[in-house]
C-alpha cells in the first residue's frame, strides 16, 4: 500500500497561470515533507520542503501548503514558466532510530505550454 | 501495482568489504535507478539503467558499479565500501514513457 499518493502522474497548465500539485499520505507520524523537481536524463533535485509544524512555506514562485488533519499537501507554482515542466515528486519522511527515513510518492508530471 | 522490493533494509559492513545492494521489479519496466539519499544533499542519481545489460553513470558513479543480467533486478556494488558511502540508498522503476516512478523502500547502510 502506498503511503505517499500523487494521484495525477500527468498535469497541462498554461504559461503564466498557476500549477497545482498534490499529495497524499496515510502515515500520521510522517513529520516532515519535501518537493524534488527531475529533468529527463538528470537526478532529481531538491526544490522546497515543509516541516509539519508550519502549514506552508514559500520560496520565490514556489509555495508548498501542508494540511495535517487531511494528510494532505500541495506545491503551487505561480506564474509557470515553460522551464518549470519535469516530473515533480512528493516526499515524506520521519525518523527512526537510525535515522530520518523518506518514503517518495510515483511523480506528476507538469507539463507548462507556451 | 509495481512493486520495487530492496533486499535490505537496514545493513553494516566494514571498510573496504564489497558490498552488494539488490533491487527486483515485478512489472515489465524497463528504466531502473539507484539514488542515494544525503541530508542536506537530497536525491542524487547514482547508475540508471535503460534495459538489460545496459548501464549509464548518475551524478556520482565514483566507488560504485551496477549489473543488470535480468530485466527485473538492479543490483548496486559498493566495489570496497568506504565511510563516506554510508547512506540511504533508493531503487526506482519506470516504464519506457517514464511516467509513474516508483521508489523501493530504501536500503540504509552504514560503513565502519
Amino acid at each position: 500500500d502506498q503511503q505517499v499518493k500523487q494521484n495525477s502522474p500527468s498535469l497541462s497548465v498554461q504559461e503564466g497561470r498557476i500549477s497545482i500539485l498534490n499529495c497524499d499520505y496515510t502515515n500520521s507520524m510522517f513529520d516532515y515533507f519535501l518537493w524534488y523537481k527531475k529533468y529527463p536524463a538528470e537526478g532529481p533535485t531538491f526544490l522546497i520542503s515543509i516541516s509539519s509544524i508550519k502549514d506552508k512555506n514559500e520560496d520565490g514562485r514556489f509555495t508548498v501548503f501542508l494540511n495535517k488533519s487531511a494528510k494532505h499537501l500541495s506545491l503551487h507554482i505561480v506564474p509557470s514558466q515553460p522551464g518549470d515542466s519535469a516530473v515533480y515528486f512528493c516526499a515524506a519522511s520521519v525518523m527512526d532510530n537510525y535515522g530520518q527515513n523518506f518514503v517518495f510518492g510515483p511523480g506528476t508530471r507538469l507539463s507548462v505550454l507556451p | 501495482d509495481v512493486k520495487v522490493t530492496q533486499s535490505s533494509r537496514y545493513l553494516v559492513k566494514r571498510t573496504g568489504e564489497k558490498v552488494f545492494l539488490e533491487c527486483v521489479q515485478d512489472m515489465d519496466h524497463e528504466n531502473m535507478f539507484w539514488y542515494r539519499q544525503d541530508p542536506g544533499l537530497g536525491l542524487r542519481l547514482i547508475y540508471f539503467s535503460y534495459d538489460v545489460k545496459m548501464k549509464e553513470k548518475g551524478d556520482i558513479p565514483e566507488g560504485y558499479s551496477v549489473s543488470r543480467e535480468k530485466k527485473e533486478r538492479f543490483s548496486l556494488i559498493l566495489e570496497s565500501a568506504s565511510t563516506n558511502q554510508t547512506s540511504m540508498y533508493l531503487c526506482a522503476t519506470t516504464d519506457i514513457s517514464n511516467y509513474g516512478y516508483t521508489f523501493g523502500s530504501g536500503t540504509r547502510l552504514t560503513v565502519v
